[in-house]
C-alpha cells in the first residue's frame, strides 16, 4: 500500500507569492491532516479535513486554507507569503476510525 | 490542552533497553497516550498509543501509571536506526475532530 504522497518535495517563492501544496493520503483513509515544522515552533497543527469538510483549525492566519476533494486528495494554500512561512509542511492521514496518523515526507517550502 | 513533560535528550547503547518518561499530570479521563518519533529528514512516524492499561506492539511497549499521570515508552532493544525525536502527546477524544499538539519531544542518542 503506498504511503502518503506529498508534492512538491521542495519549493521556492518570494514573499508576496501565494502556494498550492499537494498531499494524497493512504487509500481508503477518509482524514487529512496539515502541521507546519519550523526549528523555533517545531511541529505545529494547521487543520484536519474528514470527508471534504474542515473539522478542526489550529492558530494560524486566515492566509492558511485548505481543502479536501472527494478522492479524499487534499491541497493547502498559502497566501502573501512571508518570510516566516518558510517551513516544512507535513500532510497525515488516518482511516477516521482509529488513531494511528501517517505522515507524509513533508514539502519543505523556502520563502525568498 | 493537557501538556506533556519529557527530558531534552538521553542516550542509549545499541542493544540496551530504552525508557523514555513522559509526565502528563493534568492528564483528562479521555485523553489518549500517543507516541510518535521522527527520524532526521523524515515526516514523523506512529510509535504507539493507549488509554489506560499498558499496551505492546512490535515497535514498543508502553507503560502508563495507574493515576496515568505519567507513562513510559519502553524501546527493548535499542538499534542505531532508533536514534530519533520521541514525542509524548495528549489527543483529546473531543468532538472537535483529530490534532496532535507535539512539544519538543525527546532526541535519543543511540550509540554503538
Amino acid at each position: 500500500k503506498a504511503g502518503v504522497t506529498q508534492t512538491p518535495r521542495y519549493l521556492i517563492k518570494t514573499r508576496g507569492q501565494q502556494v498550492t501544496l499537494s498531499c494524497s493520503p493512504i487509500s481508503g483513509h477518509r482524514s487529512v491532516s496539515w502541521y507546519q515544522q519550523t526549528p523555533g515552533q517545531g511541529l505545529q497543527f494547521l487543520f484536519e479535513y474528514f470527508s471534504e469538510t474542515q473539522r478542526n483549525k489550529g492558530n494560524f492566519p486566515g492566509r492558511f486554507s485548505g481543502r479536501q476533494f472527494s478522492n479524499s486528495r487534499s491541497e493547502m494554500n498559502v497566501s502573501t507569503l512571508e518570510l516566516g512561512d518558510s517551513a516544512l509542511y507535513l500532510c497525515a492521514s488516518r482511516t477516521g476510525l482509529d488513531e494511528k496518523l501517517f505522515f507524509g515526507s513533508g514539502t519543505q517550502l523556502s520563502v525568498l | 490542552d493537557a501538556k506533556t513533560t519529557q527530558p531534552n535528550s538521553m542516550e542509549s547503547n545499541e542493544e540496551e533497553p530504552v525508557h523514555l518518561p513522559c509526565n502528563h499530570s493534568t492528564i483528562s479521563g479521555t485523553d489518549y497516550i500517543h507516541w510518535y518519533r521522527q527520524l532526521p529528514s523524515q515526516g514523523p512516524e506512529y510509535v504507539i498509543h493507549g488509554l489506560t492499561s499498558n499496551v505492546n506492539n512490535r515497535m514498543a511497549s508502553l507503560a502508563i501509571a495507574e493515576d496515568r499521570k505519567s507513562s513510559t515508552l519502553i524501546l527493548h532493544r535499542a538499534t542505531l536506526r532508533d536514534a530519533a525525536v520521541y514525542y509524548c502527546i495528549l489527543r483529546s477524544n473531543s468532538n472537535s475532530g483529530y490534532a496532535l499538539n507535539f512539544g519538543k519531544g525527546t532526541s535519543l542518542l543511540v550509540t554503538p
